[in-house]
């Protein structure tokens, strides 16, 4: 099966300082790939995605940096915000299926 | 325009009984997957259904299943609870099958007693 997995379960940062968030995947098959935010009680919410034929691609405050090298993936968010406290998943995509990590917890200090 | 919606919101079951959870998708979107994302867990993919033909399962039992309809809402039915069934059933549309984004619903939030 597939593993997508992240490297720290947690992660706590000040406001106003940047965030990364890693990812690794296993699958050199997989093709697409997307970052998704997800508040308490909510479903996950789409951050940004990236293509296998692009190593970087940036967002508002988001950038996604793609290694097909060593199958990583990583999330920067810059100037963290209290709004970015959240958990964040990333996703594979092969075939017709996405498979999720089990996510990173952020938390932002005030 | 509205999301994905999905319903109910919270029910709760006992064990060996049956859940119907519903989902509409956006608008235009053709695509509708469902996701098992238990407490602490990333989404676990259950099922894919694009113009009403499924597309994809994983690996979950016979106990569950899906269907699409014309106007391509969709329906996860689940058989036999048990409890190891408790869990937010997230719902996603996408505009096609594949490499798309998938804009997820609130999910439905199932506890088996």
């Amino acid at each position: 099966g597939e593993s997508v997995g992240l490297h720290l379960p947690t992660l706590s940062v000040q406001e106003g300082d940047n965030s990364i968030i890693n990812c690794a995947y296993s699958n050199s098959a997989s093709d697409y790939f997307i970052w998704y935010k997800q508040e308490s009680g909510k479903g996950p919410q789409f951050i940004i995605d990236i293509r296998s034929n692009m190593d970087k691609r940036q967002g508002q405050r988001v950038t996604v940096l793609l290694n097909k090298t060593v199958k990583h993936l990583s999330l920067q968010i810059a100037a963290t915000q209290p709004g970015d406290s959240a958990v964040y998943f990333c996703a594979e995509n092969t075939g017709n299926q996405f498979y999720f990590g089990t996510g990173t917890s952020l938390t932002v200090i005030p | 325009d509205a999301g994905v919606t999905q319903s109910p919101t919270h029910l709760i079951k006992t064990r060996g009984q049956h859940v119907t959870l519903r989902c509409s998708p956006i608008s235009g979107h053709k695509s509708v997957s469902w996701y098992q994302q238990v407490l602490g867990q990333g989404p676990q993919f259950i099922f894919q259904y694009y113009e009403k033909e499924e597309r994809g399962r994983g690996n979950f039992p016979d106990r569950f299943s899906a269907r699409q309809f014309p106007n391509y809402s969709s329906e996860l039915n689940v058989n036999a609870l048990l409890l190891g069934d408790s869990a937010l059933y997230l719902c996603a549309s996408a505009w096609g099958s594949g490499a798309n984004v998938l804009t997820f619903g609130a999910g439905s939030r199932l506890t088996v007693l």
